[in-house]
């Protein structure tokens, strides 16, 4: 069956740190990869899109990693504060219609001490 | 820049009831999605409208319908409401047809509680 898995279990790390977020797929051929953030009773924010011929993309103090041939995307916040803490969401395309469905992860929540 | 706004915030219904849910998207932005989410999960895709007809459909019974307008703002019915239902309602407008990778952007969205 088509699956997304993201860590389920929180990410606790020290401020200053990189926080490193995975996200694995199977049975998906998507022709990119996106990362959200969202913060408690709000809606998800758009923070990276990557392509399938892309390897990494980077903006600021975020980078994403796309390996299609392991299915697998890595989320990397550099210099960690406390106000990166949320849960952060991965969403791919299915590749299978037209309706350019998102179908997205069940999220990490980083907790970033400081 | 007008971002995506919902109405209302919270809304509470008890079982077999009807509920409407509604959406205005970004500015410039003439497609709609909907998404489910649950407690502790990620978003669920409902369905997407485009100029007003449905454009795809994710694993949701009948009784979740939509409407778009000519405005691009949009409306979410759920009839015979269930137990189940109670979780938060996100509305995404994007631009159509993949276009920049179909970034959805989303509004806070409606907690429906359904007692």
């Amino acid at each position: 069956s088509q699956k997304i898995e993201q860590n389920s279990e929180a990410l606790n790390i020290q401020e200053g740190k990189t926080a490193t977020l995975t996200c694995n797929y199977t049975n998906y051929s998507p022709a990119y990869l996106q990362w959200y953030r969202q913060d408690p009773g709000r809606g998800p924010v758009f923070l990276l899109l990557i392509r399938e011929n892309e390897k990494e993309k980077r903006k600021e103090r975020l980078k994403v990693t796309f390996d299609t041939t392991l299915k697998q995307s890595l989320f990397h916040i550099t210099a960690s504060q406390p106000a990166d803490s949320a849960t952060y969401l991965c969403a791919l395309d299915t590749g299978m219609d037209s309706s350019y469905k998102l179908i997205f992860g069940s999220g990490t929540r980083l907790l970033v001490r400081p | 820049e007008t971002g995506v706004t919902q109405s209302p915030t919270h809304l509470i219904k008890t079982r077999g009831q009807q509920v409407t849910l509604r959406c205005s998207s970004q500015s410039g932005h003439n497609t709609v999605s909907w998404y489910q989410q649950a407690l502790g999960q990620g978003p669920q895709f409902i369905f997407q409208y485009y100029r007003e007809e449905e454009n795809g459909r994710g694993n949701f019974p009948p009784r979740f319908s939509g409407l778009q307008f000519p405005n691009y703002s949009s409306e979410l019915n759920v009839n015979a409401l269930e137990l189940d239902d109670s979780a938060l309602y996100l509305c995404a407008s994007s631009l159509p047809g993949g276009v920049k990778g179909n970034i959805q952007y989303f509004g806070a969205g409606t907690r429906l509680s359904v007692l």
